[in-house]
């Protein structure tokens, strides 16, 4: 069955950075996009971009353009998203999510990373 | 992009049917039948229970419906349960690879 699975919670300092790794697992991984959705405390889901995770092509959210980086490894089934210079206000739960092949609905989910920015 | 527009919240009896509107513009919710619904228990992941306007996924209560008109998508809940206690996301394709989220409904089950 399909699984993405992601790190336990991360404390960071403002100002520093952070890689959450995405585990796949039960597909074929290069064969569909895998998005990056984050949800801060209380508050709404926020699309920050994508990667297709079969030519590395990605996409972001002009709100993170510059700030976040989505990569994958093939080899490991795995999708990265690293933000830098955070800021108190990145303090969100981070999910991946597989897109629906072609069909731009997000069909299975990681169980999210929660990271707090604090000093 | 502007997120989507959502009340902030709906209530319904069990058995009752309740909608929740998902408002954008001619340049997402108006151009693509790119438009999925997430529901969301507190602590949890969302969940997909429709997409493309009106498709369930396998497994989804046929209860969970969805449409289009114009600007504005909805999803229908009928025969409301207390399991259906949530909060409930759209979200649509906004072209240029971009996607946007509609800003969260939480339904109450009186």
């Amino acid at each position: 069955q399909v699984q993405l699975v992601q790190s336990g919670a991360e404390v960071k300092k403002p100002g520093a950075s952070v890689k959450v790794p995405c585990k796949a697992s039960g597909y074929s991984f290069s064969s569909y996009a895998m998005h990056w959705v984050r949800q801060a405390p209380g508050q709404r889901l926020e699309w920050m971009g994508w990667i297709n995770a079969g030519n590395g092509n990605t996409k972001y959210s002009q709100r993170f353009q510059g700030r976040v980086t989505i990569t994958r490894d093939t080899f490991a089934s795995t999708a990265y998203m690293e933000m830098s210079s955070l800021r108190s206000e990145d303090t969100a739960v981070y999910y991946c999510a597989r897109e629906l092949g072609g069909k731009g609905a997000f069909d299975y989910w990681g169980q999210g990373t929660l990271v707090t920015v604090s000093s | 992009q502007s997120a989507l527009t959502q009340p902030p919240s709906a209530s319904g009896s069990p058995g009752q049917s309740v909608a929740i509107s998902c408002t954008g513009t001619s340049s997402d919710v108006g151009a693509y039948n790119y438009v999925s619904w997430y529901q969301q228990h507190p602590g949890k992941a969302p969940k997909f229970i429709i997409y493309e306007v009106s498709n369930r996924p396998s497994g989804v209560p046929d209860r969970f419906s969805g449409s289009k008109s114009g600007n504005t998508a909805s999803l229908t809940v009928s025969g409301l349960q207390a399991e259906d206690e949530a909060d409930y996301y759209c979200s649509s394709y906004a072209g240029s690879s971009n996607w946007v989220f509609g800003g969260g409904t939480k339904l109450t089950v009186l």
